[in-house]
């Protein structure tokens, strides 16, 4: 079993849909969670950090469940800059974070 | 600042050939890892460094190594390419304690025939 596991996708859905995204994750002792954006062909970048109170991000929303051991992203209001992959990412402590393989949305007008 | 930079963007090699990947970084930070990035995986972490002269491995070390001697450089090396090292090479760089924002330089393309 994967570590992190996500829905690959990929999610198609016009502008101005909501849409969600989980990640289930394996070690119950990981530390922290995070979101990160990956365009097509260019690096990943950190799009929010995911608190167990969950925390929203102007038309992002990232929640934790910990008993259920999952993480969930919502996007309102879906922009065709949305389009991208999402990486769901846990720190499992010592230094080292995990990586899902991501969920691709592609936001069609 | 020019973040994190990498060279090559693309590379093709023959099996057991080697090369260096190189990193550098101007932020100032302690914290540098490489990992690669194959379809359908996660970004996996090969090698990672919280400091000059202090390197440790990752999940899939095998066939790679690393070296810091400056805060700024941390460069791969392929020590006989294999067909399964085809990947996605990214490194990045992180304040030590602050890991969860890793900044990522753009990747090498690299394919080994």
């Amino acid at each position: 079993r994967k570590e992190v596991e996500q829905d690959p996708g990929p999610f198609n859905v016009p502008e101005g849909a909501t849409v969600a995204f989980n990640c289930t994750y394996s070690n119950s002792a990981s530390q922290s969670f995070f979101w990160y954006r990956q365009d097509c062909r260019k690096e990943p970048k950190l799009l929010m950090s995911v608190y167990s109170s969950g925390n929203e991000d102007g038309r992002f929303t990232a929640q934790l469940n910990r008993a259920s051991q999952y993480i969930s992203l919502l996007i309102r209001d879906s922009k065709l800059s949305d389009s991208a992959t999402y990486l769901c990412v846990v720190n499992i402590g010592g230094n080292k974070l995990v990586f899902g393989a991501g969920t691709i949305l592609r936001v069609k007008s | 600042n020019a973040g994190v930079t990498q060279t090559p963007k693309f590379q093709v090699l023959k099996t057991g050939q080697s090369m260096t990947l190189q990193c550098a970084q101007d932020m100032n930070h302690e914290y540098m890892s490489w990992y690669r990035q194959d379809p359908g995986m996660g970004l996996r972490l090969i090698h990672y460094s919280v400091g000059a002269g202090i390197t440790d491995q990752g999940e899939v070390p095998n066939g790679y190594n690393v070296s810091r001697s400056t805060t700024e450089d941390f460069p791969l090396r392929l020590l006989s390419a294999a067909p399964s090292q085809t990947s996605v090479y990214f490194c990045a760089s992180s304040y030590v304690g602050a890991q969860f924002e890793q900044f990522f330089g753009p990747g090498t393309r690299l394919t080994v025939l």
